[in-house]
């Protein structure tokens, strides 16, 4: 059965720090595209990330450029997304979605003093 | 960055059947966008339905399809269910980059 769990999120006050993790089980994570979505309470999905299979290149929106990195641990089948500078508008529940098509359920991160 | 437009809304009669079509700012959607669809029920995670164009996954019902129609992309519904109310996102890559739709939200009534 695939799996992927994220976990790290949390409340946290602007311009602080966070990083996200998602483990992924069932399929073989190395050969895939991995991505960070995004989705604003109340709002629609918002793709904010992704790596490519050995990690040589990823991608981001414009939003998150030079404040969010993506990376990933094949041995682990891990991914992660390490925020940094984080900002009231950042709040959100945070996916990991596979190349694949498989997701997690999310973790939520709100920034707010 | 690129912008992918869906209908903000459609309706459906229960056996019936409705098209949600993906489009793209930069021109006509090819397979090359690898247009993907999702489901995305209230406190739900969203799953996928269809991916790279036509593909589906074990779990979609046999009841949706996805296709390239008219220069977007598009997913069918034949035979609409209740549980079928929901809504709907696509996707699109960009050399990379990704993008959503706004989302259509399906009811059926």
């Amino acid at each position: 059965e695939v799996q992927l769990v994220e976990s790290g999120g949390a409340l946290v006050q602007p311009g602080g720090y966070l990083r996200l993790s998602c483990a992924a089980s069932g399929f073989i994570f190395s050969t895939d595209w991995m991505n960070w979505v995004r989705q604003a309470p109340g709002k629609g999905l918002e793709w904010v990330a992704n790596i490519n299979p050995d990690g040589s290149a990823s991608f981001y929106v414009d939003s998150v450029k030079g404040r969010f990195t993506i990376f990933r641990d094949n041995p682990k089948n891990s991914v992660y997304l390490e925020m940094t500078s984080l900002r009231p508008d950042d709040t959100a529940v945070y996916y990991c979605f596979s190349g694949g098509g498989y997701w997690g359920q999310g973790t939520p991160v709100t920034v707010s003093s | 960055q690129a912008v992918v437009t869906q209908e903000p809304s459609l309706t459906v009669s229960p056996g019936g059947t409705v098209t949600l079509t993906c489009g793209s700012s930069t021109g006509a959607v090819t397979s090359g966008h690898y247009p993907y669809w999702f489901q995305q029920k209230p406190g739900q995670a969203p799953r996928t339905l269809v991916y790279h164009t036509s593909n589906k996954h074990s779990w979609t019902p046999a009841r949706f399809s996805g296709s390239l129609l008219g220069g977007k992309a598009a997913l069918t519904l034949s035979g609409a269910q209740p549980e079928d109310e929901a809504e709907y996102y696509c996707l699109l890559v960009y050399s990379g980059t990704v993008v959503f739709g706004g989302g259509t939200k399906l009811t059926v009534l």
